[in-house]
């Protein structure tokens, strides 16, 4: 699996945008990007997921450049209930026929306040 | 929701006493997780499930064992628990075939004495 390096926390203020960058040099072709949210006290949540260039959902944007050595997680607008730790993971889930064995390192704790 | 429930979510023991959380899901998934989440290592795994009566062992298996004997239950049990098992339990599952998208139940905080 590939190693991930992310940013060990960030801050930010309300409504600005906040850039996440997510560095995995090892990242195999099949490999997909994912990332997790996880707030105090709570179990990780599903945000997005992309394999290149850029997907959107309700919540974020991943941007993943050509090489595929990073990709960055876009919050728009954050508010302080965006305070949290965020995982960026990378792995190839038909490897194990879903029963991928996910490697989530110790991500950034985004930090927002008023 | 996924469906997920653990069980307890609290528990405090002794040092030697066996302990079983449990793992409960309600909607047939096949593959089921049990993580420990610390302070500085984020989630490693324990143990996984990919069918009834089918485990294997992830990065951080020693003293922890499972059992899966319904698709709906998943116990992960510290036979002798330790005070270094003291952690954060996460059990999770994936909600679609073919997919890395993992869903987590509550937790179960576990304290040993």
């Amino acid at each position: 699996l590939a190693k991930t390096t992310q940013p060990i926390s960030m801050d930010s203020y309300e409504g600005q945008e906040v850039n996440i960058t997510c560095s995995h040099n090892n990242i195999a072709t099949n490999d997909y990007i994912t990332w997790y949210q996880q707030f105090p006290s709570q179990g990780p949540r599903f945000i997005i997921q992309g394999y290149k260039t850029k997907v959107t959902n309700e919540v974020a944007s991943l941007f993943i450049p050509a090489d595929r050595k990073s990709s960055t997680l876009s919050l728009p607008r954050v508010s302080l209930s965006d305070t949290a730790v965020y995982y960026c993971l990378v792995g190839d889930w038909r490897l194990t026929g879903g029963g991928n064995k996910l490697t989530f390192g110790t991500g950034t704790q985004l930090k927002v306040e008023l | 929701d996924a469906g997920i429930t653990q069980s307890p979510r609290h528990k405090v023991t002794e040092t030697g006493t066996p302990v079983t959380l449990r793992c409960h899901q309600t909607e047939n998934h096949r593959y089921m997780y049990w993580y420990r989440q610390d302070p500085g290592h984020g989630l490693r795994l324990i143990h996984y499930s990919y069918g009834v009566k089918d485990t294997d062992k992830g990065e951080v298996s020693d003293g922890y064992s499972v059992s899966r004997s319904k698709t709906e239950d998943f116990l992960l049990t510290l036979e002798s628990a330790t005070s270094s098992q003291t952690s954060v339990y996460f059990c999770a599952i994936t909600m679609e075939a073919g997919t890395d998208t993992q869903y987590f139940g509550p937790g179960t905080r576990l304290t040993v004495l």
